[in-house]
Formats: C-alpha cells, structure tokens, sequence
C-alpha cells in the first residue's frame, strides 16, 4: 500500500543550530509534497507546497533562507530548520499526494533546548 | 482568517452513540473536504473525504453531510467506539494541492 515515512521520529537540538528532516514516499509517486507544522495546540501551519514542474511555494511568515527543502524526485523530499529556536519547535508534517488529499507520515518530532 | 472552522473543540460521547462533528469553510472555491484522524503522537490519517458535487458520503460507521449552499459540512460518527477517541480534522482544498485544515475536534468516547 501507499505511505509516508518520514525520518527522523523526533530530534533534538541546541538553539541556534540546525537540524535536516526527510520525507519517503512509498508504494507511489508524489507528485505534490507539503509541509506542515502542527503546533502543541494542534494547529496546522503549511510551511510550502513543492508541485512537479513549478517552484517551492512558502507560505507567509515561512522562508526558503530558514526553510530550505529539497524536492529532487516524486519520491523523496527533505526540509532543514536553520538556526533553530524555541519558536520552531513542533511536529514537522509532510504530506505527499497524487491528487487532493495528501497521506501524512508520523511526523518529525522538534525539540529545541 | 480562518478559512476553515471546526466545531465543537470537544467532544465527550458514550460508546454506542453517534458523535456528530461540524465544519464550515469560507471559500467558495474549495470542492474537496479530507477528514483526518488523529491519535496522539501518531500523523494525521485520511478517514473519508468528499467532493463538493456530493451531499452524503458513507463509509463503515463514519458519514460526511456536505450542504454547499451554507458552505457547512459534519461527520456523523454512528456507534461510536472507544478506541475512535481521537482528534479529527476537517479540511479542504481546491485542485491546487494546497489542504488548509480546521482547527480539530478532539472526540472522547467514554465506555
């Protein structure tokens, strides 16, 4: 079957520094990849929207500079948080689709010390 | 703004009951509806989902009541079990792939 895997489950890391999170597809080919942010009150925050043949779409208040993400097939997808703050802690959501509705894998768990 | 809205914020029924969880949108242009299921520590699955041309979507226990004109739409959750105590997630999104989700209702079902 389809799903997402995403890698790693959580991390930690020291304010100031950076941390790279990964993105599987497995079983189909994404050809849209999103990423989310849900706070600890639950809230989503799309953070950009990577679509096959267009550019990496970042929402506002959410940049390429603190947000880089790689999207260099329809399988695999990876996004840094540079200099990480207390601010940008969260679970880290990719959700990879073919259509309308993404499948999500379990998340990259951030904790900032 | 908050395109999409959920309500209530939670919900506390009994095992056997129907548990009803509501969602309006404010975008006209929005004709896809994802519902999400949520279990602490775990991703956000895909539970059931409707197009905006439907008015009623069926599932096992779980149905979507889409009514466009009113821009509202609930999942009706019949026999409600203890282990779908869960946060659930209304969303919607056009064909341009980008889903903004509701803020979630997170459902008790007490045995």
């Amino acid at each position: 079957g389809a799903l997402v895997y995403q890698y790693p489950r959580r991390t930690i890391c020291k304010s100031g520094t950076s941390m790279r999170m990964e993105c599987q597809a497995v079983g189909f080919q994404a050809t849209s990849v999103a990423w989310y942010r849900q706070s600890p009150q639950k809230t989503f925050e799309l953070i950009a929207l990577s679509t096959v043949n267009s550019a990496i779409k970042y929402e506002q208040n959410f940049t390429q500079e603190k947000f880089p993400i790689s999207h260099p097939n329809l399988s695999f997808s990876s996004m840094t948080v540079l200099n990480a703050y207390l601010e940008d802690r969260g679970l880290y959501l990719c959700g990879a689709g073919t259509g309308q509705a993404p499948l999500f894998g379990e998340g990259t768990r951030l904790s900032v010390l | 703004q908050q395109q999409v809205r959920q309500s209530p914020q939670s919900l506390t029924v009994w095992e056997g009951e129907t548990a009803i969880l509501n969602c309006s949108y404010e975008n006209s242009a929005f004709d896809y509806f994802p519902w999400y299921q949520q279990f602490p520590g775990e991703g956000p699955a895909l539970l059931i989902s409707i197009l905006s041309v439907s008015d009623k979507k069926e599932d096992g226990r779980f149905t979507i009541f889409f009514n466009k004109r009113e821009k509202k739409l609930s999942l009706h959750i019949a026999d409600s079990q203890p282990g779908d105590s869960a946060t659930y997630f209304c969303a919607a999104n056009t064909n341009a792939y980008k889903v903004i989700f509701g803020k979630g209702t997170h459902l008790h079902v007490l045995p």
